[in-house]
């Protein structure tokens, strides 16, 4: 059971360039989240999907895009990097319904756009 | 909306001794979900402790315990015995328990507190 993964753990890229960060979960939760982290700034929601097939913007989604590509998946694309994206990136997911809590979290990905 | 307010960026504690975090909320629902997750040098998010708003006991996990005080909004952390390992960054985090979508079990964080452990 290896939780949440995420691919690249580590991505420099040039202004402009576009790129495809991946999350998988093998716990068969509905929902899914993508959060940027930023020094001083916590951890700020990007996108989320409730449940397979819908995707809703959280709290700073210009300048990315999301598939929910099927339960286990979400995918996070930057179209045209820009140095203003550069951070941490986390990929979470939970189960939903009475008694579900807690968010899982993948070991990030370091993105550095120069 | 809801936010979460942590204040302090730093925080130092000497092995074996005891520490408090402090985290405010500020939100108008009655009923949520409140997190401390630990982020160690690896970057991984762990989650330490949570606290269902509708119970008065506070919630312990071992050597960690929260001072949960509804009416101030206030969710403080309590390390005692530190150790070596608990140095990390420390978010306070809030969710609402209003009904069972994906958007009412988003996350709001805090900015987050750096705790240092002097040996």
């Amino acid at each position: 059971n290896a939780g949440v993964t995420q691919t690249p753990k580590f991505q420099v890229l040039k202004t402009g360039q576009s790129m495809t960060l991946q999350c998988a979960q093998d716990m068969n939760h509905n929902s899914m989240y993508w959060y940027r982290q930023d020094p001083g700034m916590g951890l700020r929601l990007i996108y989320y999907s409730a449940s397979e097939g819908t995707t809703d913007k959280g709290e700073v989604p210009n300048g990315y895009n999301v598939s929910r590509l099927n339960k286990r998946e979400f995918s996070l694309r930057l179209e045209s990097a820009a140095p203003s994206q550069t951070s941490v990136y986390f990929c979470a997911s939970s189960s939903l319904g009475e008694g579900s809590y807690e968010q899982y979290f993948g070991p990030g990905t370091r993105l550095t756009v120069t | 909306a809801q936010t979460v307010t942590q204040s302090q960026p730093e925080m130092s504690v000497q092995e074996a001794e005891t520490v408090t975090l402090s985290c405010t909320y500020d939100t108008s629902e009655s009923d949520y979900y409140l997190f401390w997750y630990k982020q160690p040098p690896s970057r991984q998010m762990i989650l330490v402790i949570r606290q269902e708003a509708y119970k008065q006991q506070n919630a312990t996990e071992n050597r960690f315990s929260v001072n949960f005080q509804k009416a101030a909004k206030s969710f403080s952390l309590k390390i005692s015995d530190s150790q070596l390992g608990d140095a990390a960054m420390y978010f306070c985090a809030y969710r609402s328990a209003w009904g069972y979508t994906g958007a009412n079990s988003k996350l709001t964080f805090g900015k987050g507190i750096t705790l240092s452990v002097r040996p």
